[in-house]
Parts: C-alpha cells; sequence; structure tokens
C-alpha cells in the first residue's frame, strides 16, 4: 500500500529551467492537490483537482501549471523556475465530500527542489 | 479569508512531561479543525481533528480543545515521549471544502530525554 508516491525526492535546477514533479496516488481518491512548504510559513497550496480533467488555482499559483489526465496522477509544472520557488513541495490526496467520508489529506514524502 | 496563527514555533519540554499548542483562526465560518504532525524528511499525517460542534475530543495521550467564541483551538499531548518529536500542524478549514484548508506555520517539538 503504497499510498501517496512523489518523484522525484530531489531536484537542483538552474534559473529558467523547466521540470515536472509527478505525483501518484492508489487510494482511488477523487480530489488531489499540491502544496509549497517554506520556512515558518507552513503549508501552502498552489493547485488542486476535483477530478479527472479538472484544476483549479489555490493560494500561490503563479508561475506554476498542473495537469491530471489520469484519476491517480497530478503532474506539476514549473515552466521557467525562478530561485522564489526554491521550496519542499508535497503533494496530498483526499476522497471527495460526496463519499461521506471527512476531508482527510494523505500526503507524499516530498520534493526538496532548489533552484539556483 | 481564513487566516490561522500558531504558537509557539519551538517548543522544547522534557520527556514525561506536557505539550500545548496554540492556533488562533479568523473566519467563524470554519468548522473543521484538523492537527497534522511531520516527522523528519516525511509528509504531514493527520494525528486529530475536532468538528465546530465539539468541545474536547482526546485520543490516547492526543486531546484537542476548541473555544468557538474565543476562536481559538488547542492541541496538548500529555506524557511525552521521544516519538512526539516532530513538527505540528493546526488547520482550519470548512468542513467538506478540503481545497480551502489553511494551515498554521508550524511548531517544532522537541523531547528532551
Amino acid at each position: 500500500n503504497a499510498g501517496v508516491t512523489q518523484t522525484p525526492k530531489f531536484r537542483v535546477l538552474k534559473t529558467g529551467q523547466s521540470m515536472t514533479l509527478l505525483c501518484a496516488q492508489d487510494m482511488n481518491h477523487e480530489y488531489m492537490y499540491w502544496y509549497r512548504q517554506d520556512p515558518g510559513m507552513g503549508l501552502r497550496l498552489i493547485h488542486y483537482s476535483v477530478g479527472e480533467g479538472t484544476t483549479a488555482k489555490g493560494e500561490v499559483p503563479d508561475g506554476y501549471n498542473v495537469s491530471r489526465l489520469k484519476k491517480q496522477n497530478f503532474l506539476l509544472g514549473l515552466e521557467s523556475a525562478a530561485p522564489s520557488q526554491t521550496s519542499v513541495y508535497f503533494c496530498a490526496s483526499s476522497y471527495s465530500p460526496a463519499s461521506g467520508s471527512v476531508d482527510i489529506q494523505y500526503f507524499g514524502a516530498g520534493t526538496r527542489l532548489s533552484v539556483l | 479569508g481564513e487566516n490561522v496563527e500558531q504558537h509557539p514555533s519551538t517548543l522544547s519540554v522534557q520527556e514525561g512531561d506536557s505539550a500545548v499548542i496554540k492556533c488562533t483562526y479568523s473566519d467563524s465560518a470554519s468548522n473543521y479543525f484538523p492537527w497534522y504532525k511531520q516527522e523528519l524528511g516525511k509528509g504531514p499525517q493527520l494525528i486529530i481533528d475536532i468538528r465546530s460542534n465539539v468541545g474536547e475530543k482526546k485520543d490516547q495521550r492526543i486531546a484537542v480543545t476548541l473555544n468557538k467564541t474565543a476562536k481559538h483551538f488547542s492541541l496538548h499531548i500529555t506524557e511525552t515521549q521521544p516519538e512526539d518529536s516532530a513538527v505540528y500542524f493546526c488547520a482550519a478549514t470548512l468542513y467538506s471544502s478540503a481545497s480551502k484548508i489553511i494551515f498554521g506555520s508550524g511548531t517544532r517539538l522537541s523531547i528532551r530525554p
């Protein structure tokens, strides 16, 4: 039972480079999320998805794009990385409210990204 | 929008003593308050939660209290053990609106042997 798996675990980019972070969940969850975690600022929502083929902006969406082509996968893209995007990125997933389950979010182990 | 403040940012307690972490929220419409524990190198994990129709909830050594009037809620850990060392996050949201969950800035709890 893998839960939520994030790849890669670590990455170093140069300013202007692009990359994609992959999140995969095996719990058949409807909702998926991308957060960034910065020192002293807790977790801030970047984008989220309430189902396959849907995405929506969170609190800090600028500079990021996402796609949810398959229910189990949620991709986070950085088109032109900037030093301000140096952070730890977490993916999470949860059941939908319609399932009757409280919206407990299950987190992956994180991706540590440095942009030089 | 919702704003969640969490205190203290760091906390060190002697093993066996109690630890208390406090959070305040701004949006009176929030009705669901989860607490997450993040161990080193791992993602956050839900440890306990409380809804606004309940004043207190316990689960073994951990408990959460909620004061809706004052808009603050607290996490209490009794008989602390080394494995309690971690970063703890409080959060506030509307139940069943998980996309709107707002996290506090975190408390790094250290347990001294």
